[in-house]
């Protein structure tokens, strides 16, 4: 079977580092994705990771281990504006994405 | 009309009525896609379309229909709205169905009593 899990919630200091987990299961897979949702608006698309490893894009960072199962989403110098959900999906076989069902970052001043 | 729009943006329905929510992209996506959020859980694929013409059904097609005449226009119908019906959908798009980014609409908050 497939699925995938995150924590429900998490809660972090602005200026500081936080790194969100996301852990899955599937026998076909085509990529590990992150996407922000602040609350009431659509989400939209942080990074993308096929390959193991870290992709940095300006204060976020993504990593993948496709042995594991795993990715995570690190966040640095964190800003008020970063409080948003956080969504990590993996797009399976049949090119459709399999979604957890989100981190809830709350940012503390 | 500047990525991907959908109307309306909210909607209270009475069961047994028929629904649909409209969706327009005009970045000439072959694929697109409806989703269901429901608190708790993650984004659900209802349906999908590779490319107009086509379309497919996702993790929780019941109860929902699609089609696909054209490319920019992809509308999702509830022929007998039920109460467990409520919730956000939000359509999106891709270039490709393999594409790494989908794009997404602002969302219809649907309410069936």
């Amino acid at each position: 079977g497939q699925n995938i899990d995150q924590p429900t919630e998490m809660t972090a200091t602005e200026g500081a580092i936080v790194q969100i987990n996301c852990t899955y299961q599937t026998s076909g897979f085509n990529g590990l994705f992150w996407y922000q949702q602040h609350a009431g608006e659509a989400p939209t698309f942080l990074s993308y990771n096929v390959l193991d490893g870290l992709e940095e894009k300006g204060r976020f960072s993504s990593f993948l281990s496709r042995s594991k199962g795993y990715s995570y989403l690190l966040l640095k110098e964190l800003q008020m504006k970063d409080s948003a959900s956080y969504l990590c999906a993996f797009m399976d076989s049949n090119y459709q994405l399999i979604w957890g069902a989100g981190t809830k970052l709350i940012i503390k001043p | 009309i500047a990525g991907i729009t959908q109307a309306p943006t909210s909607q209270i329905l009475a069961a047994g009525r028929r629904m649909t929510l409209r969706c327009t992209q005009d970045m000439r996506h072959n694929a697109m896609y409806w989703y269901r959020q429901d608190l708790g859980l993650g984004l659900r694929l209802i349906h999908y379309s590779n490319t107009a013409g086509t379309t497919g059904k996702g993790e929780v097609p019941d109860g929902y229909s699609v089609s696909r005449a054209n490319t920019d226009d992809f509308p999702l119908t509830l022929a007998s709205a039920v109460p467990s019906q409520t919730s956000v959908y939000f359509c999106a798009s891709s270039a490709e169905p393999d594409y790494n980014e989908q794009f997404f609409g602002p969302g219809t908050r649907l309410t069936v009593l």
